[in-house]
């Protein structure tokens, strides 16, 4: 069975500093992608990055940028620069089956950013 | 910016009774989903939607599930009989056929 694990239950960072969370995975498809969502407490699930396995180039957008380690099977997201309103649940997700949107989530990394 | 839509936001009900949660996912997606979140809990998968068909249901999507698009817009799931446990946030989302899934906001199930 597909498996997502976050280790960090509860991270914290001062604002204007970078974060990593870190996410790892367990599957047997080849081709896959690997997401990032965060969840404020509005409860609001908001796309932040995505991963294609097959790309090598690591995913950037704006201030967030992951790490993908395909054979340590590791997906890691960066946040440079935190703002306030990074504070938020963020959940590391796979794709299983032929849709992109048939997702097995982890069970988040709750981020507060301090000022 | 498009937008998945959910109707209602807050749905209390008795346990035993129906209930219909309905979305409206973006206009020119063609792949349709619900995900349920217990609160304090991951999100978790309940069924994928293409073609006007069932394409993946998880194991917690069992006959007391089922979803519907009744139109050219609207994309339902109903639970029947609810349980104390169907206590949760019911998310949908929708997707085209290469892109990632978008979010909406949620409607969150109280069962009393």
């Amino acid at each position: 069975a597909q498996t997502v694990t976050q280790s960090q239950p509860e991270m914290s960072v001062q604002e204007a500093e970078t974060v990593t969370l870190s996410c790892t995975y367990d599957t047997s498809e080849s081709n896959y992608y690997l997401f990032w969502y965060k969840q404020p407490p509005s409860r609001q699930m908001i796309l932040v990055i995505r991963q294609e396995a097959y790309k090598q180039q690591n995913a950037t957008e704006n201030r967030f940028s992951v790490n993908f380690q395909k054979a340590a099977k590791s997906f890691s997201l960066k946040i440079s620069d935190s703002q306030l309103g990074d504070t938020a649940m963020y959940f590391c997700a796979q794709n299983y089956g032929g849709s992109q949107g048939n997702l097995i989530f982890g069970k988040g990394t709750k981020l507060s950013v301090k000022p | 910016e498009p937008e998945v839509t959910q109707t209602p936001s807050h749905q209390v009900t008795q346990m035993g009774q129906e209930v219909i949660l309905r979305c409206v996912p973006i206009s020119n997606h063609l792949y349709f989903y619900w995900y349920r979140q217990i609160l304090g809990q991951k999100v978790e998968f309940l069924v994928s939607f293409y073609n006007n068909e069932i394409s993946e249901k998880s194991e917690i999507f069992d006959d007391q599930f089922s979803v519907e698009r009744p139109d050219g817009s609207n994309f339902t799931l109903k639970i029947r009989s609810t349980k104390l446990e169907d206590s949760a946030m019911y998310f949908c989302a929708s997707s085209p056929v290469m892109g990632s899934p978008i979010f909406g906001p949620g409607t969150r199930l109280t069962v009393t």
